[in-house]
């Protein structure tokens, strides 16, 4: 169980273009959903966390026009990189998390997306 | 920064050898987690210790917690070439959404 997949689980596109990275809980409802990304060789950054329904809350520097974040059902949020540049290419993960919005609660990676802007 | 410091950043053993990793934080926290990631993969859960447990096990890792130093360990017993991959720990600070916030990681290689 708690099984979090994401789709693609890589892509390449040209700048300029968007692109929508997906993030599914397959056997969970997922209240919240976060999205993290990450450049080689080095730690996950926390872009953004979304609850079901409601607009997403970014954290500070990451840019809430150049990111869109949408989590329409408890079962899939996704991430739209919009006018991709290069300097966008990375690794984007998501994670989920049921139930109660308890502390302990347990987050669910996703295997993770990577992005390569040409 | 909320981010965490982990050392060594890097670390390089013979399989059968411990490997310790530590973690420090700056914030009170709810919990911390310790990560593993392979090579451009995803995230494996490891294990979760409270702010008020002291010590925890599961298998072949032991992880302690000390809340008046803001730190964390991890220690891998009889490593094999299998750990060989990056180690994150994770805090969970009160407030907010509960979000994790990640240390920069250690990067074990075990070699046969």
């Amino acid at each position: 169980g708690a099984v979090v997949s994401q789709h693609p689980s890589w892509v390449i596109c040209k700048s300029g273009t968007s692109v929508k990275i997906e993030c599914r809980s397959l056997d969970f409802q997922a209240t919240t959903m976060f999205w993290y990304r990450q450049f080689p060789k080095q730690s996950l950054m926390l872009m953004a966390t979304s609850n079901e329904g409601s607009k997403a809350t970014y954290e500070q520097g990451v840019e809430k026009d150049k990111f869109l974040i949408n989590h329409a059902s408890l079962t899939l949020s996704t991430l739209t990189v919009t006018s991709a540049h290069p300097e966008d290419s990375s690794f984007y993960i998501c994670s989920a998390r049921e139930g109660r919005e308890g502390p302990n609660n347990e987050q669910f990676f996703g295997p993770g997306t990577r992005l390569t802007v040409l | 920064s909320q981010q965490g410091e982990e050392d060594p950043q890097a670390l390089s053993i013979q399989e059968g050898e411990n490997a310790t990793m530590n973690c420090s934080y700056k914030t009170s926290i709810n919990n911390l987690q310790w990560y593993r990631q392979n090579s451009g993969r995803g995230l494996v859960h490891l294990i979760l210790i409270r702010s008020n447990e002291r010590e925890k096990h599961s298998g072949r890792l032991r992880v302690t917690l000390d809340t008046s130093k803001k730190s964390s360990s991890l220690l891998i017993t009889a490593s094999r070439a299998a750990d060989t991959a990056s180690y994150f720990c994770a805090t969970v600070f009160s407030g907010g959404y509960n979000k994790l916030i990640f240390g920069a990681g250690t990067r074990l290689a075990v070699h046969p």
